[in-house]
């Protein structure tokens, strides 16, 4: 059982858009900075989002993030084949005195 | 650029230790916190520990705590991660994490990661 709450799966089909949630509490996300990772099994996972809403370079503005009090969402607009992936909040926990995340989001591009 | 690789998996039978290491480069290695994260077969990301970037604190999941032992060679731009009495839901790819947004009590997340090693635990 995750310590963030993240649905299972979610799909679109190439240019929609679709949202992720991520669902945690006061003392992680309430506390600290929502953060978005891309993982592509069997290659390093992949920085998408960090401090709720920061694009690190390279990253397409087509992914945005953002928060409001302890919950959090990623958008992907402009949906593409190649975001096709596994996508994880994670926030760092005050009680936990460690980082959580969510139990993963599988995309699939139908 | 920056490069995280990390060694040192195998199979292991459930009791016995097993030391992993992350080579990092790229980047001056003694100004970073770093971070080991797990991921077992069919599972999700798992945080496991935290070293600060002088190795004057660390951080452990619950579920490894009192088996674990993260450390750093500053000299060697190494990380490391002691694991002993390893069990079976050990098993997992095993990635490291260069830590960002640090404070005096907490680093915010990961810009950097490691492919990854696999420690598998049966007998």
């Amino acid at each position: 059982q995750s310590v963030l709450t993240q649905p299972p799966s979610a799909s679109g089909t190439p240019g929609q858009r679709v949202t992720i949630s991520c669902s945690g509490s006061s003392s992680n996300i309430g506390s600290n900075t929502v953060n978005w990772y891309q993982h592509l099994p069997g290659t390093a996972p992949k920085l998408l989002i960090y401090s709720n809403n920061q694009r690190p370079s390279g990253v397409p503005d087509r992914f945005s993030g953002s928060k409001s009090g302890t919950s959090a969402s990623l958008a992907i607009s402009g949906l593409q084949s190649e975001d096709e992936a596994d996508y994880y909040c994670a926030a760092w926990d005050d009680s936990l005195n460690g980082v959580v995340f969510g139990g993963g989001t599988k995309l699939t591009v139908l | 650029q920056v490069q995280l690789v990390e060694s040192g998996g195998g199979v292991v039978q459930p009791g016995r230790s097993l030391r992993l290491s992350c080579a990092a480069s790229g980047f001056t290695f003694s100004n970073f916190g770093m971070h080991w994260v797990r991921q077992a077969p069919g599972k999700g990301l798992e945080w496991v520990t935290l070293i600060w970037f002088d190795g004057s604190k660390k951080f452990y999941a619950d579920s490894v705590k009192g088996r674990f032992t993260i450390s750093r060679d500053n000299s060697k731009s190494t990380l490391y991660l002691q694991v002993d009495s390893l069990r079976a839901e050990d098993t997992a790819v095993y990635y490291c994490a260069r830590a960002r947004a640090c404070s005096t009590t907490r680093c915010q997340y990961f810009d950097y990661w490691g492919q990854g090693t696999l420690v598998t635990v049966s007998s």
